[in-house]
């Protein structure tokens, strides 16, 4: 166990709608990340949050939002959804900026929310 | 071309066999090398780390850096069928997870 929460664990929606993916990291954590795991992609970075504020956004849609609130959790928003939306949706976090291992850095993942837009 | 290319497999071996895991990469300016585990249903948890050229052994893990060829690989003695998962290659310009560049994973089976 990571100590990485993430609610819901599936997902099925329809085009056109909206869904919120939750995170809660380590106790501790700082940074929250959250990538996107498709067949073909793999995982893809898509927004970091350092104690709150944005810290790198990655390939991240315009349909798609996020924030991370004082307690720390953090949440991902999609929007308009597509059927290019379904894929599975981690959550990351680490002590500080980084994702290097033996330090401050290392990410420590979630089990991840499965999404299935029909 | 993306930055990093991995294999996808399936890469299916007996128990026992030694496995080579490999990626290769464009950017040269990669310095920290990485191997996460991810098991199914699971995210990934990171199971070697190599800064710059060289090996490094982890029990009968042993992840090896070859910067002159853009290569890395990631070998497994005595694989047993636990070891069955799939494992990404991860690497990095430098500190900050949102520079780490994450390739597809080559799914592993181990058969008993």
């Amino acid at each position: 166990d990571s100590g990485v929460t993430q609610t819901p664990k599936h997902l099925i929606t329809a085009t056109g709608q909206r869904v919120t993916l939750r995170c809660s990291p380590r106790s501790g954590d700082l940074s929250v990340y959250w990538y996107q795991q498709s067949l073909d992609q793999g995982l893809q970075f898509l927004i970091q949050y350092y104690n709150g504020e944005e810290r790198a956004k990655g390939n991240i849609l315009e349909r798609f939002s996020a924030q991370q609130f004082p307690d720390l959790h953090s949440e991902l928003n999609l929007s308009s959804l597509e059927l290019g939306d379904s894929a599975l949706y981690f959550c990351a976090s680490s002590v500080g900026h980084g994702g290097l291992a033996g330090g401050d850095g290392e990410l420590f993942f979630g089990e991840g929310s499965r999404l299935t837009v029909l | 071309q993306k930055e990093v290319e991995q294999d996808p497999g399936p890469l299916s071996v007996p128990e026992g066999a030694i496995v080579s895991l490999n990626c290769t990469y464009s950017n040269s300016a990669f310095q920290y090398f990485m191997w996460y585990r991810q098991y199914s249903r699971k995210g990934p948890e990171l199971l070697m780390y190599t800064y710059s050229s060289g090996n490094k052994e982890d029990g009968r893990f042993t992840a090896q850096v070859d910067k002159s060829s853009k290569y890395i690989s990631l070998f497994i003695r005595d694989s047993q069928p636990s070891d069955s998962a799939t494992y990404l290659c991860a690497m990095s310009e430098g500190t900050g997870g949102f520079k780490t560049i994450f390739g597809a994973g080559t799914r592993l089976f181990v058969k008993a």
